[in-house]
């Protein structure tokens, strides 16, 4: 069975830091692994979905790397904006043709002003 | 890209009443729909899969009998908490995966409190 961790559960920075928001997951047979934000009570924006053969996908300010093999992702901000503050998700697809999105817990992320 | 339009966004009802909650794919068809339900600082918990034109499949402890789920178009699927009690309260999320690429899109929730 699939289980997703992602740490820390939540993170404090001042405004202009760049940070890194872990996810690991048990299962290495993964389809394809993706990054959301959640806003409180809202629901789920997509950021990166790296496939399983790739290493790193970049958008923006944004950058997710994949090392499948240690089963670890890690999510990389860049001059972190008070905007940003939310809940970042890790999801892994595995579970063949017909894959399942295993979610981890989060990490709340605060950027202070 | 592709919407998926999810309501109520938010419903308070009284134990043992039912509610509806509608998802609709707005500019593609979507054949599969994914039902989550998050309770608060958890993680997502795939509830069950709904495919248009045939029966869900429910997540192993699910009551298919109270989490009634229907597919009734290729742009519409619907998840009926049926005689709720204040256990049911939590946030309910739909999922389709994306007609062009990989990847899924949500719909914005919807926050059921029972009392």
């Amino acid at each position: 069975k699939q289980e997703v961790t992602q740490i820390p559960a939540a993170l404090s920075v001042p405004e202009g830091e760049n940070l890194v928001l872990n996810c690991s997951f048990t299962d290495s047979a993964i389809y394809n692994l993706q990054w959301f934000r959640q806003d409180p009570g809202k629901g789920l924006t997509s950021l990166l979905l790296i496939q399983s053969s790739q290493r790193e996908q970049t958008s923006g300010r944004l950058n997710a790397s994949l090392d499948k093999s240690s089963g670890r992702s890690t999510l990389y901000i860049a001059a972190s904006q008070p905007g940003d503050s939310a809940t970042y998700l890790c999801a892994v697809a595995s579970g063949g043709s017909n894959y399942k999105l295993t979610f981890g817990k989060g990490t709340l992320l605060t950027v202070n002003p | 890209g592709a919407v998926v339009s999810q309501h109520p966004s938010r419903v308070i009802c009284k134990s043992g009443t039912s509610v509806k909650i509608e998802c609709r794919s707005l500019d593609f068809q979507a054949t599969t729909m994914f039902w989550y339900r998050q309770f608060p600082k958890q993680s997502l918990m795939l509830m069950a899969t709904s495919n248009e034109g045939s029966k869900a499949t429910y997540e192993q402890g699910v009551e298919k009998d109270k989490f009634l789920i229907n597919h009734a178009s290729l742009t519409l699927s619907t998840l009926t908490v049926t005689s709720a009690h204040p256990e049911d309260s939590s946030f309910y999320i739909c999922s389709a995966p994306q007609p062009v690429r990989d990847g899924y899109t949500f719909g914005s929730g919807t926050r059921l409190t029972v009392v």
